[in-house]
């Protein structure tokens, strides 16, 4: 199976660290997406690449949050000097550059679970 | 902005009843629209979604939705539900910006045996 994968699935870290998490796109699409979920909401939008250009990044919830997509292959999201309210899931999607409608279609990953003590 | 509506946070259904899940969605110059679906401790699985040409769409497990452009809707139908649909469910749409989807709330379906 080559969907999305995630990297760590579950975090627990101490308020003032700082975290990174990877996400590994399916490997033929070109634009990957980070969302937040927090509990008892939808996902939530935070930033997205096309190859390695991040072409949004006004989303993110504050300058702790920083997102990498070096090569334009695996992306990296990193919460510097967590807080308590950072405590969600963090969602990877991926999509194709393929034109048309079909391209907005975006396949997820199963998300890492990070808990702030 | 753009935005999605869940008009239900919960639906208890019975097993082998149907059941519906409605969404609204505010209107756009272009509307594509999905259903995801998520079970505890999981991401996000696409469900089915509407694109374009049919509005009705068919999906996986024997789900299906109609798009309802004057009633700016969306909803998920499933003429008999199983207990493995006990999950939650989210309608989603285009976004602020390109390619960005944005979310209903969510409705947790709860199928009884």
């Amino acid at each position: 199976d080559t969907g999305v994968s995630q990297n760590p699935r579950h975090k627990i870290t101490k308020r003032g660290q700082n975290v990174t998490f990877r996400c590994d796109p399916i490997s033929e699409h070109n634009r990957l997406y980070w969302y937040r979920q927090t509990l008892g909401q939808g996902p939530e939008f935070l930033t997205y690449f096309q190859n390695e250009a991040q072409l949004e990044k006004s989303r993110l919830l504050s300058d702790r949050f920083s997102a990498e997509r070096p090569k334009g292959s695996f992306s990296t999201l990193e919460i510097q000097r967590t807080e308590q309210g950072d405590s969600a899931m963090y969602l990877c999607a991926s999509s194709s550059l393929i034109p048309g409608l079909a391209a907005y279609e975006q396949y997820f990953g199963p998300g890492t679970r990070l808990t702030v003590t | 902005a753009q935005s999605v509506t869940q008009l239900d946070s919960q639906v208890p259904v019975f097993e082998e009843a149907p059941v519906e899940l409605r969404c609204n969605y505010s209107s756009s110059v272009s509307v594509y629209l999905f259903w995801y679906v998520q079970y505890p401790n999981q991401g996000l699985q696409l469900l089915l979604k509407y694109l374009s040409g049919s509005t009705l769409v068919k999906g996986i497990n024997g789900f299906e939705a109609e798009f309802n452009k004057s009633q700016t809707s969306f909803h998920l139908r499933k003429p008999s539900v199983h207990i493995s649909d006990t999950a939650e469910y989210f309608c989603a749409g285009p976004g602020a910006g390109s390619y960005q989807l944005t979310f209903g709330k969510g409705t947790k379906l709860s199928v009884i045996p």
